[in-house]
């Protein structure tokens, strides 16, 4: 089974400086990857995925990640925060359901704290 | 509607007590997906429906938990029994399987509501 696993559950940054969010993945295939974004009391929002086309994805809102298979990781990053940025972010993984469908399976989220 | 939306937003129960959440999908959408956000934790995935078929509830954590979607539109997830464990956010989800693509190529963006949280007393 893929998984996903978050190195930070927190990450505290000031406004205007970068943003670095970590992600490694499992799989025993070529992965599609995600980062989705959840804003308190919102719906989940797709910020960017990767499905073994070019490396470096780039996102809504600045946002980019880089998917390296030597380091199994997908690293979100931004170059400059803005306050707006503050939220739940979730890298995900796509894994085959028991019919072939696409089902995702999230990692346990980093929450982004951004301070003036 | 514009978007995926969940009703009731907020549902509080006493254990021993049945639930319904219900799931309105885009119009359109073949795909739809039950996920649960326990507090701290991120989504797991419950069941999926394509159309009106379940095709997978592997997820569901026990009996009490049943889903349909009988016109291939609207979802209803019901809860039988609730006990506090069953407290979460429940999550629904749609997509728009890509037409002339198998469903293993599917990688096509979900659309998240913005989830019912049930609190089980």
């Amino acid at each position: 089974a893929q998984s996903v696993t978050q190195l930070d559950s927190h990450v505290s940054v000031s406004e205007g400086t970068p943003v670095l969010l970590r992600c490694n993945y499992s799989s025993s295939y070529s992965p599609s990857l995600f980062w989705y974004v959840q804003h308190p009391n919102k719906g989940l929002q797709l910020l960017l995925k990767y499905t073994s086309a070019a490396t470096l994805v780039k996102g809504i809102n600045g946002f980019e990640a880089e998917f390296k298979k030597s380091e199994t990781s997908f690293h979100l990053t931004k170059p400059s925060a803005h306050m707006s940025d503050a939220a739940e972010y979730f890298c995900v993984v796509s894994d085959r359901g028991n019919t072939g469908f696409q089902k995702l399976v999230f990692g346990t989220g980093t929450r982004l704290l951004v301070s003036p | 509607g514009a978007g995926v939306s969940q009703s009731p937003r907020y549902k509080v129960a006493k254990r021993g007590q049945d639930v319904a959440l219900r799931c309105d999908p885009i119009s359109g959408h073949v795909s739809l997906f039950w996920y649960q956000q326990a507090l701290g934790q991120g989504p797991e995935f419950l069941t999926y429906f394509q159309n009106e078929a379940q095709l997978d509830k592997s997820g569901l954590p026990s009996d009490r938990f049943f889903a349909e979607r009988p016109e291939g539109s609207v979802s209803t997830l019901k809860i039988q029994r609730t006990q506090q464990e069953d407290s979460a956010v429940y999550l629904c989800a749609s997509s728009q399987t890509e037409p002339g693509t198998a469903a293993s190529q599917n990688t096509g963006e979900l659309f998240f509501g913005e989830g019912s949280r049930l609190t089980v007393l």
